[in-house]
């Protein structure tokens, strides 16, 4: 069955600094596609970024990158150089296989405060 | 471009009320997609279309919601007899195939 599981409830940091949000996976499809969304304060979801199964390179956008550890089923998402503006909820999210615009499956989110 | 629109914003219905939820994809994309997020649940699938077609349905609660796109340029979500366990944001989203989801602000229903 397909799972997609968020550990962190809620991290706080100061501005300016990184941090890493966890995020691991379970599914038995070879190829699938792997998201993460932030949600703010006012409710708007937002797409951050993609990792494809089948590419090695971690995926970098703007002050957002991937840790992709493939064998571990795991897709952390690391900001850098953090800004208040990044508080919000982030969720990861994974689609299987090969066709298209099949249903996401979620992780419950994880509660980032940017402190200044 | 407007994004994907979904109206009212906000519905209140007491217990038993029908509860109709409209959403606008953005034009040109061939999938919208309907969820519903709580804070117990998550985000929650409801159901799909592609090209205006019904495709996964698996989300939705079979006996009093029901969800139809009739043409390319909106898609509605329609809850009977509501109860108060229906209480929740309603989100749509449209997408290109194989591509990101664009989401709509959302539908807060309330059921008193």
């Amino acid at each position: 069955a397909q799972k997609v599981t968020q550990t962190q409830t809620s991290i706080s940091v100061m501005e300016k600094t990184t941090v890493t949000m966890d995020c691991v996976y379970e599914t038995q499809d070879s190829s699938y596609f792997l998201f993460w969304y932030k949600q703010t304060a006012s409710g708007e979801i937002v797409f951050l970024i993609r990792q494809d199964s089948y590419k090695k390179e971690n995926a970098t956008v703007g002050h957002y990158s991937l840790n992709f550890q493939k064998p571990k089923s795991s897709i952390g998402l690391i900001i850098t150089a953090t800004q208040i503006e990044d508080s919000a909820v982030y969720f990861c999210a994974m689609r299987e296989g090969v066709g298209d615009n099949s249903k996401l499956i979620w992780g419950l989110g994880t509660s980032l405060v940017v402190n200044p | 471009n407007a994004g994907v629109i979904q109206t009212p914003r906000h519905k209140v219905t007491g217990k038993g009320q029908e509860a109709t939820l409209w959403c606008e994809p953005i034009s040109g994309h061939s999938a919208v997609f309907w969820y519903r997020q709580t804070i117990v649940q998550g985000l929650e699938f409801l159901t799909y279309f592609r090209n205006q077609a019904p495709i996964d349905d698996s989300g939705m609660p079979k006996e009093r919601f029901s969800a139809q796109m009739p043409n390319q340029s909106h898609s509605t979500l329609k809850i009977q007899s509501t109860q108060p366990q229906d209480s929740a944001v309603y989100l749509c989203a449209s997408s290109p195939p194989n591509e990101r989801l664009f989401f709509g602000h959302g539908t807060k229903l309330s059921v008193l």
